[in-house]
């Protein structure tokens, strides 16, 4: 069964630390992976998308890695604002469908 | 450019009865998704389509019925609603995989709760 995994659950930081997200899927067999952003009340609003082929993808403060072979891959947030506290989730591309992890509900304190 | 549109953002069904749930999308993506959301839970793929006319089960079809008649639009039918329907569905549309910009991308959402 295809399945992921994000860890940790829920993270709080005070403003301005590093921190990194997991998610690591079952099935090597991907076409992408993706990393979306979701506001509470909201829809999911696409951050990074890294194709099989690809090692990371950087956006601004953010820095997404996938190594395919242990079936892991991390974002990456710097210097993170009280404006990045959303729910993020990692979702796996397997042919026709994407499978989502149950996300990473982050909160950072001013 | 609208991206990915549902109607309704929100609805409150009594049990039994039925609706359906629309999603439009304007950037002529082949692939198109339904998901319910519940709390503190991932999305669970209910059912996707591949193009006009092709449609397949997802994790969690029970309940619900979709049509696909154009490229445009993907509506899910719930059928006798159940307290257990109770759920935030969202719409998505992608290019489909091993495209280039194959990026998924989401409606805002439909809040559904059946009482």
């Amino acid at each position: 069964k295809q399945e992921v995994t994000q860890i940790p659950a829920a993270l709080s930081v005070p403003e301005g630390e590093n921190l990194v997200l997991n998610c690591s899927f079952t099935d090597s067999a991907i076409y992408n992976l993706q990393w979306f952003r979701q506001d509470p009340g909201k829809g999911l609003t696409s951050l990074l998308l890294i194709q099989s082929s690809q090692r990371e993808q950087t956006s601004g403060r953010l820095n997404a890695s996938l190594d395919k072979s242990s079936g892991r891959s991390t974002l990456y947030i710097a210097a993170s604002q009280p404006g990045d506290s959303a729910t993020y989730l990692c979702a796996v591309e397997y042919g026709n469908k994407l499978v989502f992890g149950a996300g990473t509900i982050l909160r950072v304190k001013s | 450019n609208a991206g990915v549109t549902q109607t309704p953002k929100f609805r409150i069904l009594k049990i039994g009865q039925s609706m359906t749930l629309q999603c439009t999308q304007d950037m002529n993506h082949n692939y198109m998704y339904w998901y319910r959301q519940d709390p503190g839970m991932g999305l669970k793929l209910i059912y996707y389509s591949v193009g006009a006319g092709i449609t397949d089960k997802g994790e969690v079809p029970n309940g619900y019925n979709v049509s696909r008649s154009t490229t445009e639009d993907f509506p899910l039918r719930l059928e006798l609603a159940a307290p257990s329907q109770t759920s935030v569905y969202f719409c998505a549309s992608s290019g489909g995989p091993g495209r280039m910009n194959t990026e998924a991308f989401f409606g805002q959402g439909t809040r559904l709760t059946v009482v």
